[in-house]
């Protein structure tokens, strides 16, 4: 079946350590969501790629960053973790229309990675 | 801009209780309306979605009607079950022709169902 998949399902890092998590998507859907989840939280969107445009949120902080090597794969990269990092990290994807045009589907998430900071 | 106000939970019912979680939205033209359900420590599933108005979405025994006059979505469910216990996401992406196609999300509902 088509799907989103994060890999790992849990993660563990230090204080200031950093720590990149991964999506990846068999749906050959042209954009990719990254959001934050905190406990009891609706998801907050944290950047997000339509085809290889980069658009980060007005809010996101510095230390988390993105890369898209391609279609297929998504990391998002916290450059020094702290504690108020600790979260659920869910990625999603939709499909666009042609290029520049809105997105009209639904977004699908994948199952998230829950990010422990030490 | 654009917003999502749902019931605040929790709520807490008894299997094969009806179901109503409320949903009212605030946007510009057409949005698209979801409601996503999240099980413990798992990922955001779709539900069900509409597009415009008067459109009924459903999906295992869940409904919502997309109702414009009003700005709801509510969900419905007839008669819920243990499994059904989760916590539920109103949500709306931009209007069709504009360029807001991200998610905004409601506060989230946590239901619990009771055997």
């Amino acid at each position: 079946d088509a799907m989103v998949i994060q890999n790992p399902r849990y993660q563990v890092t230090q204080f200031g350590k950093p720590v990149t998590l991964s999506c990846s998507q068999t749906l050959n859907h042209n954009v990719m969501y990254w959001y934050q989840q905190k406990s009891s939280q609706a998801p907050k969107l944290l950047f997000h790629y339509y085809d290889k445009d980069f658009n980060n949120e007005a809010d996101t902080p510095d230390n988390f960053q993105s890369r898209r090597p391609n279609t297929s794969f998504c990391f998002l990269d916290i450059r020094s973790p702290g504690l108020g990092d600790a979260a659920m990290y869910l990625c999603a994807t939709s499909s666009g229309g042609t290029s520049g045009g809105p997105v009209l589907n639904e977004q699908f998430f994948g199952p998230g990675t829950r990010l422990t900071v030490l | 801009g654009d917003s999502v106000t749902q019931m605040e939970g929790p709520v807490t019912l008894s299997e094969e209780a009806f179901l109503t979680i409320n949903c009212t939205y605030t946007a510009t033209g057409y949005p698209s309306l979801f409601w996503y359900v999240q099980y413990p420590g798992e990922g955001l599933q779709l539900l069900l979605k509409a597009t415009k108005a008067d459109d009924k979405g459903s999906n295992k025994g869940f409904e919502a009607t997309y109702r414009k006059e009003t700005t709801s979505f509510h969900l419905e469910k007839g008669s819920v079950q243990v499994s059904d216990s989760a916590v539920y996401f109103c949500a709306l992406t931009g209007s069709r022709g504009g360029s807001n196609y991200k998610l905004t999300f409601g506060k989230g509902t946590l239901l619990t169902v009771n055997p």
